[in-house]
């Protein structure tokens, strides 16, 4: 299996801030990833897919970047609406594998 | 519109079989690169691939759950069926089904149904 490893587990930031979410693949997976951000008691919400394609409809200060085994989410200015939990998914191979998650909160 | 709803039942005791179904509109499953997945998350943790199956009736699982899942598809009635068997306390989660893209990324999922084993 494609172990998924998401940095740093949990962040605190303020609203406005510049924050980047890491996830590294045990084995090179092209660009075969994708990221989902999920509140509480809601199911996840497709952000970016093809580590870099913005889902329509997620706004454009969210992206994505990297290829083979070093992917970032960029969120460029924080907005209320963002602090929620990010994860991170490879569709390399099967079985697909999540990471661990990211919990963005509010410093 | 593509919309998914899960349904099935909210307790189950253990050793007993789960059987949750997502009833979907807006694609159909016997079109050419269309997938529909199972994803987990039990309270509090992080989500876990179950299956996934495709337009072709290729079927795809967690090798870790393999031997309890089975993933089926009713395309007349525009339904996927997951049942688990011998179910343990620790599979207490919300199971949610989702739509895949042909790049593997869901993009359209489900509210979850909240399941619960217990005696």
């Amino acid at each position: 299996d494609i172990q998924m490893t998401q940095s740093p587990s949990s962040v605190s930031a303020s609203i406005g801030d510049r924050v980047t979410i890491t996830c590294r693949a045990s084995q090179g997976i092209n660009s075969w990833l994708a990221w989902y951000q999920q509140k509480p008691g809601k199911a996840p919400k497709l952000l970016i897919y093809a580590a870099s394609s913005l889902q329509s409809g997620v706004p454009s200060r969210i992206s994505g970047s990297g290829s083979g085994t070093d992917f970032t989410l960029t969120i460029s200015s924080l907005q209320p609406e963002d602090f929620a939990t990010y994860y991170c998914q490879q569709a390399k191979s099967f079985p697909y594998t999540f990471g661990q998650g990211t919990k963005l909160e509010i410093k | 519109q593509i919309t998914l709803k899960e349904s099935g039942p909210t307790l189950v005791k253990p050793t007993q079989t789960l059987t949750v179904t997502c009833t979907f509109s807006g694609f159909s499953l016997s079109t050419n690169g269309v997938g529909v997945g199972w994803i987990r998350q039990p309270p509090g943790k992080a989500l876990e691939w179950l299956a996934l199956i495709f337009w072709d009736d290729d079927q795809r699982y967690s090798p870790s759950l393999r031997s309890r899942l089975t993933i089926t598809k009713d395309t007349s009635k525009n339904q996927v069926v997951l049942t688990m068997t011998n179910m343990d306390p620790v599979d207490t989660a919300t199971f949610y089904c989702a739509h895949r893209l042909i790049t593997g990324a869901f993009d359209i999922w489900g509210q979850g149904t909240v399941v619960t084993v217990s005696s």
